[in-house]
């Protein structure tokens, strides 16, 4: 049981340059969200997703788009990257899906990320 | 809309002292309530969960109780040891929201040998 599986684990970009994040979860889990963390920080919400075709805004989505075209992926796509978007990049799932009690998130390993 | 309120870190303590970190929710519903632990460089793990009210979670020797009547859900541990030096995130989880999980800000834990 692979979880909640995030790539790259580090890159650096350059001013302007754009990437996806991925994310992949094997638990049929209908949430999905991406956090970022910067340093000594707490989780601030990005964007989540509530099921297949369904995304809304967290607390800080400015800068970053998503797509959740199957249960299982949630890329996150930054467009024109910025030195503020350095930061680590969690992505989490969480049910009820096959488990309808069991109710807890679960996060992948995260990504570096740095913009310079 | 629901909430989790966390004591602000950092928690500095000694090693084999008593550890209580606050939480206190506001949900509507029956909601799950969690706690999360983040070691250095790594991503969130479950560290322990209650599903319902007077439940106690425990792991690791860390324990918390679900209190519906003060809407609490204190972390605590009697005896700490250097290797519990991390982050720990209060969560819930509930059904009026269709199981999104909500979490508190995280209270750095830091103890000393």
């Amino acid at each position: 049981n692979a979880g909640v599986t995030q790539t790259p684990k580090f890159r650096i970009l350059k001013i302007g340059q754009s990437m996806t994040l991925q994310c992949t979860q094997d638990m049929n889990h209908n949430y999905m969200y991406w956090y970022r963390q910067d340093p000594g920080m707490g989780l601030k919400l990005i964007y989540y997703s509530v099921g297949a075709g369904i995304t809304d805004k967290g607390e800080v989505p400015n800068g970053y788009n998503v797509s959740r075209s199957t249960t299982e992926d949630f890329p996150l796509r930054l467009e024109l990257a910025a030195p503020s978007q350095t930061s680590v990049y969690f992505c989490a799932s969480s049910g009820p899906g096959q488990a309808p009690m069991n109710t807890e998130a679960f996060f992948g390993q995260g990504t570096r990320l740095t913009v310079v | 809309g629901n909430s989790v309120t966390q004591m602000e870190g950092p928690v500095t303590l000694s090693e084999e002292a008593f550890l209580t970190i606050n939480c206190t929710y506001t949900a509507t519903g029956y909601p799950s309530l969690f706690w999360y632990v983040q070691y250095p460089g790594e991503g969130l793990q479950l560290l322990l969960k209650a599903t319902k009210a007077d439940d106690k979670g425990s792991n690791k020797g860390f324990e918390a109780t679900y209190r519906k009547e003060t809407t609490s859900f204190h972390l605590e541990k009697g005896s700490v040891q250097v290797s519990d030096s991390a982050v720990y995130f209060c969560a819930l989880s509930s059904n009026t929201g269709g199981f999104k999980t909500i979490f508190g800000a995280g209270t750095r834990l830091f103890v000393k040998a």
